[in-house]
Parts: C-alpha cells; structure tokens; sequence
C-alpha cells in the first residue's frame, strides 16, 4: 500500500527566506506526486506535478520540488517566501485505482507553514 | 470561475438527523470523489464514482452513502450523523490518465 510522510508538522520561516517542506513516499511503481496548498476554511489548489521526465518541476507561485527516486523523496521548495504562502501543504502520491486512467490519492499529514513579517 | 462547487460552505445539523451535502462540476469529468478532513488532518478519501459506478473505501462507515444522478452533480448523504462526522468535507473530480484533481472549497459539517 502506498503511504506518504511529510515530517514537519509545523513550519516557521521569516518573510523573504528560503523554504523546503518535506516529503516522502512509499510507492511499489513509479510514483505521481503532487504538492497541495490549502488555506484555512479553503479546498486544496494544486501547486504542482510530477508523472516522469525532469525530476524537478516547476509549479504556481513560484515554488518547485525535485523527484528524487533513491531517497523516494518529492521535496517542495521556495527561493523566497512572501507572507500570503503561509497555509497547509500537502503531499500526495497517486496511483490507478485497480488498473484504470484515473486516480486514488494518497495524502501526507500535511505541514503547516507560519511566515514571520 | 470555479469549476467545483460545493454547497453550503458551512452546514450545521442535530446529533441523528440525516444531512446531505452538494457538489456540481462544470469540468464534465468522468470521476468524482468525496474526502472527509478531519481538523488538522489529511484528507480521506470516503468513495468516488467513475460514470455511475460506485467505488467504496473498505473503512467508510455504513453511515456515508452517495449519489450521483448525473455526470455534473455528486451527493454525500450521512443518515445519522455522529459527533465524530464533524469534519470538512471535499469533493473533487478527475478527468482521466492521473490529471491532477481539482477541489471545490469544502463544505464545513458541525453536529450540534
């Protein structure tokens, strides 16, 4: 069965500093990974994909994350963090559902991200 | 414009009381989804329909039924509701070959 762990419950960064969230995963094929971002109240926005090719990708607002197949890692990055990126983000790994085109997720337990002024 | 919705955002029912929750879709996606996230937890997916097949998680609890009577609306019925049924609760559809899912802004359930 597939799992995904994000070991960081909660994340405090100063405005303007770099940022890496954590996540790992447990997958028998190769996996599809997805970072979610979810605001308070809010559903979940994806903020970017992996299903193959370049092991680093690009997503929205800025931030990437690289698939790193040794460490079945899929670590979420920001150069610089600005104070409206303060959320919950989530991991996810997804597979076919019984062989089929489309998806079951797999969520983290998420990682809550405080950004300081 | 917002391509999942889900009706209300916020919903408040008595302890027992059968509640149901919406969602509609404007992307013609094939497969919906129904996520039950408990505070300051993952989301779990409860069951999904591809078309008007029904697709159960083995844990969903007998309480959580669904409907779907056409392509662009989804139902969650919970027939009595428990304290421990608070929770948000996400829809979300699929359009195929492992597209991202998209989510409506969740429905907020209290038990009073």
């Amino acid at each position: 069965a597939q799992s995904v762990t994000q070991p960081d419950i909660h994340i405090t960064v100063s405005e303007g500093a770099s940022l890496e969230l954590r996540c790992n995963y447990s997958y028998g094929a190769t996996p599809y990974l997805f970072w979610y971002v979810q605001s308070p109240g809010q559903g979940l926005q994806l903020l970017l994909k992996y299903f193959s090719g370049d092991t680093l990708v690009q997503g929205i607002k800025g931030f990437e994350a690289e698939f790193k197949r040794s460490q079945s890692s899929f670590n979420l990055r920001k150069p610089s963090v600005h104070w409206s990126d303060a959320a919950e983000y989530f991991c996810a790994v997804g597979s076919n559902a019984g062989g089929t085109s489309y998806g079951k997720l797999t969520f983290g337990q998420g990682t809550i991200l405080t950004v300081h002024p | 414009d917002a391509m999942v919705i889900q009706n209300p955002r916020y919903q408040v029912t008595q302890f027992g009381k059968p509640v149901t929750l919406s969602c509609s879709q404007t992307l013609n996606h094939n497969v919906m989804y129904w996520y039950q996230q408990k505070s300051s937890q993952a989301p779990k997916l409860l069951f999904h329909y591809y078309d008007k097949d029904f697709n159960n998680e083995a844990d969903t609890p007998d309480n959580f039924q669904s409907r779907r009577p056409n392509t662009s609306f989804c139902f969650l019925d919970i027939r009595s509701p428990g304290l421990g049924d608070a929770a948000m609760y996400l829809c979300a559809t699929d359009g195929g070959r492992m597209l991202p899912q998209h989510f409506g802004d969740g429905t907020r359930l209290s038990i009073l």
